[in-house]
């Protein structure tokens, strides 16, 4: 079983601040199966993206994923309110796992 | 539009079940499965398992196996997932997600969850 380490746990940022996260995987995942997802308070997960690096349907180009092996990043150029959120990275190959999250709040 | 619907909050016993719907609509339901995911207060998300809306097969969680039963009804394009043996531990938010995947050779294999109900509240508590 994947087990998925994501880093780091908080992220206190402002409005048009960059943000980067990282998600490191305990063997190898295949790039087609890592996905990244955004929660707010009292809602579902919603689907950033997808293979790693491709942008799910409507959502905003600030949004970027990048990695291979075990090692992926979210990054967010340009922080909007809205971005403020917790972020899970997801193997969903096979026995899909999630990583424990990182919140991402307003410094 | 695309979208899940998920049945409402439930309060039940420790050592009972509890059975959560799941209504899809503005697609082909047959055309992807549901997978389960779970997140307890406070917590992160936890994968369930997964059902093929197609020909029924499932793939679950080996932590889950045994008191965990999912299902669908294809003339409703509905998906269920019956958690039994209820414990406090499983006090969560249960979301259903639209799931691509098949199984082959005895392994199963998914896609993104693209689409996520609203979630269901499960209480345990005597």
């Amino acid at each position: 079983e994947i087990v998925l380490t994501q880093s780091p746990g908080t992220l206190s940022l402002s409005p048009g601040e960059r943000a980067t996260l990282s998600c490191r995987a305990s063997q190898s995942v295949s790039s087609s199966y890592l996905a990244w997802y955004q929660q707010k308070p009292g809602q579902a997960p919603r689907l950033l993206i997808y293979g790693a690096s491709s942008r799910a349907t409507g959502i905003p180009d600030r949004f970027s994923g990048s990695g291979s092996g075990t090692d992926f990043t979210l990054t967010i150029s340009r922080l909007e309110p809205e971005d403020f959120a917790v972020y899970y990275c997801q193997q969903y190959g096979s026995s899909p796992a999630f990583g424990q999250g990182t919140k991402v709040e307003i410094k | 539009q695309v979208q899940l619907v998920q049945s409402g909050a439930e309060v039940k016993k420790p050592g009972a079940s509890v059975k959560v719907s799941c209504k899809a609509s503005g697609y082909t339901f047959t055309s992807y499965g549901i997978s389960w995911v779970r997140q307890a207060p406070g917590q992160g998300l936890e994968w369930m398992g997964w059902i093929s809306a197609y020909n029924g097969n499932t793939n679950y969680a080996q932590k889950l196996q045994g008191r965990v039963t999912m299902t669908t009804d294809t003339s409703t394009s509905t998906a269920y997932m019956e958690l039994r043996s209820l414990r406090s531990d499983d006090t969560a938010v249960y979301y259903c997600a639209s799931t691509p995947g098949y199984c082959s050779g005895g392994s199963c294999y998914f896609d993104a969850f693209d689409i996520w109900g609203q979630g269901t509240m499960v209480t345990v508590s005597s």
